[in-house]
């Protein structure tokens, strides 16, 4: 299947700072791309939308202000955690889908554990 | 609004055990339905794919079938490996919602030696 790779795979910051975490599609171009949030023992929540060009659609009870989204490029799409405290702490992950039609098919990708101190 | 429920929560069977992970969902109205698996602390691997016009999915030891008209999903596991240990999502895409993906809470299965 298709590849989605993202990075870092594990940060752990300050509270306070900002984090990033990309997520590239590294054999096929993807207009769109999901990011979800999952914490322990708990199922993924979707965050936001991201569309390549234009302005992400997040989620209700997401504050777009603090998860800034960037899709800049067909191939990648990132989430910048702003002024992170210890309760944004979780599993963050990204999921995207070939452009141009195909079965529909997402694919996901590693994942990026946050830790905030 | 599509709501997912998996039933069970949790199983744990001896290896060689034939499986059967339940997925039920709301809303009909979907496009496809994908099954996952996630092992502890990673990402998720997509199992299979079944588009809303088909019935089943099949990929080794693993059948998916997909009764869209009365929202369930089934994922068949045959012959059962330590291997397949994992938290097993379901996840229906809603047709008009740009791809988004509805998951349940997850089987997680562990297999037996």
């Amino acid at each position: 299947g298709a590849v989605v790779s993202q990075h870092p795979s594990w940060v752990i910051c300050k509270s306070g700072t900002s984090v990033k975490i990309e997520c590239r599609s590294l054999d096929f171009q993807a207009t769109t791309m999901f990011w979800y949030r999952q914490f322990p023992k708990q199922s993924l929540m979707l965050m936001a939308t991201s569309n390549e060009g234009s302005k992400a659609t997040y989620e209700q009870g997401v504050e777009k202000d603090k998860f800034l989204i960037n899709h800049a490029s067909l191939t990648l799409s990132t989430l910048t955690v702003t002024s992170a405290h210890p309760e944004d702490s979780s599993f963050y992950i990204c999921s995207a889908s070939p452009s141009g039609g195909g079965t529909g098919e997402l694919f996901f990708g590693e994942g990026s554990r946050l830790t905030v101190l | 609004k599509q709501e997912v429920t998996q039933i069970p929560a949790a199983l744990s069977v001896p290896e060689g055990e034939n499986l059967v992970l339940n997925c039920s969902f709301t809303d009909s109205a979907i496009y496809n339905l994908q099954w996952f698996r996630q092992d502890p602390g990673k990402g998720l691997t997509s199992l299979l794919l079944i588009q809303s016009s088909q019935r089943e999915q099949t990929s080794g030891r693993l059948n998916a079938s997909l009764d869209k008209s009365s929202g369930r999903s089934t994922l068949y596991i045959a012959a059962s490996q330590p291997g397949d240990s994992a938290t097993y999502l379901c996840a229906p895409r809603p047709y008009n919602q740009g791809g988004k993906l509805i998951f349940g809470q997850g089987t997680e299965l562990s297999v037996k030696p």
